[in-house]
């Protein structure tokens, strides 16, 4: 299996841009998870999926993000419009069962300017 | 406070030696407890999970206090190559809801 898949990896944008980061999770795992990574914050969750259901976005900074994932092999995660304060790397994890490893996507990282 | 929180160092270690880090958790009903590690600019990977009982891999041992709600990581005879972040993760709540630690990281000297 190639493993989480995230694109783009890289992103650089201007302020009040939309942005659309995407993950395909590994075939067969039933949990997916949106992360953000910061050196202040450290990782921050801020979605995540069972079986395709969004079952907690209170990790969601604010109405800019949004999240869907339509099917159970692609997800995608929306910011619009795009503040430089969203800079940073986010990562996309799925799961195969509930307390089973998380594996993660190489990350986005996205550079608001 | 934090649902998980770790010390972020960094260790400074020479080789050979041994060093633990430990991480506490705010919620009693948590059920699952990883370590996580994570080189520079990459992605998280699983290092091991914690058992009640605790476990031992090679070099690494894990362990969990429920009572004082925290789990500790004890790493042997350091290697360079153990020169990582390494992440505490709770499975909070009892349900798939991984919440990550901000890390500690190591430094491991010639």
């Amino acid at each position: 299996d190639a493993g989480v898949i995230q694109s783009p990896r890289h992103e650089v944008t201007e302020m009040g841009q939309e942005v659309t980061l995407r993950c395909k999770p590994i075939s067969g795992h039933n949990s997916l998870f949106w992360y953000r990574q910061t050196m202040m914050r450290g990782l921050e969750l801020l979605i995540y999926f069972n079986n395709n259901v969004p079952i907690d976005d209170s990790g969601m900074p604010e109405d800019r993000f949004s999240a869907k994932m339509p099917n159970a092999s692609f997800s995608t995660l929306k910011i619009q419009p795009s503040e430089p304060r969203d800079s940073a790397v986010y990562f996309c994890a799925s799961e195969r069962a509930s307390n089973t490893e998380a594996f993660f996507g190489q990350g986005t990282r996205l550079t608001v300017v | 406070r934090k649902e998980v929180e770790q010390d972020p160092g960094p260790f400074n270690v020479p080789e050979g030696a041994t060093v633990a880090f430990n991480c506490t958790y705010s919620n009693s009903a948590s059920q699952s407890f990883f370590w996580y590690r994570q080189d520079c600019r990459k992605e998280p990977k699983l290092l091991m999970s914690v058992y009640s009982s605790g476990n031992e891999d090679g070099r690494f041992t894990a362990q969990l206090n429920r009572a004082s709600q925290y789990i500790s990581l004890l790493i042997r005879d350091s290697k360079l190559s153990d020169s990582a972040t390494y992440l505490c993760v709770v499975n909070v709540e009892g349900f798939q809801k991984l919440v990550f630690g901000t890390g500690t990281r190591l430094l491991v000297s010639p």
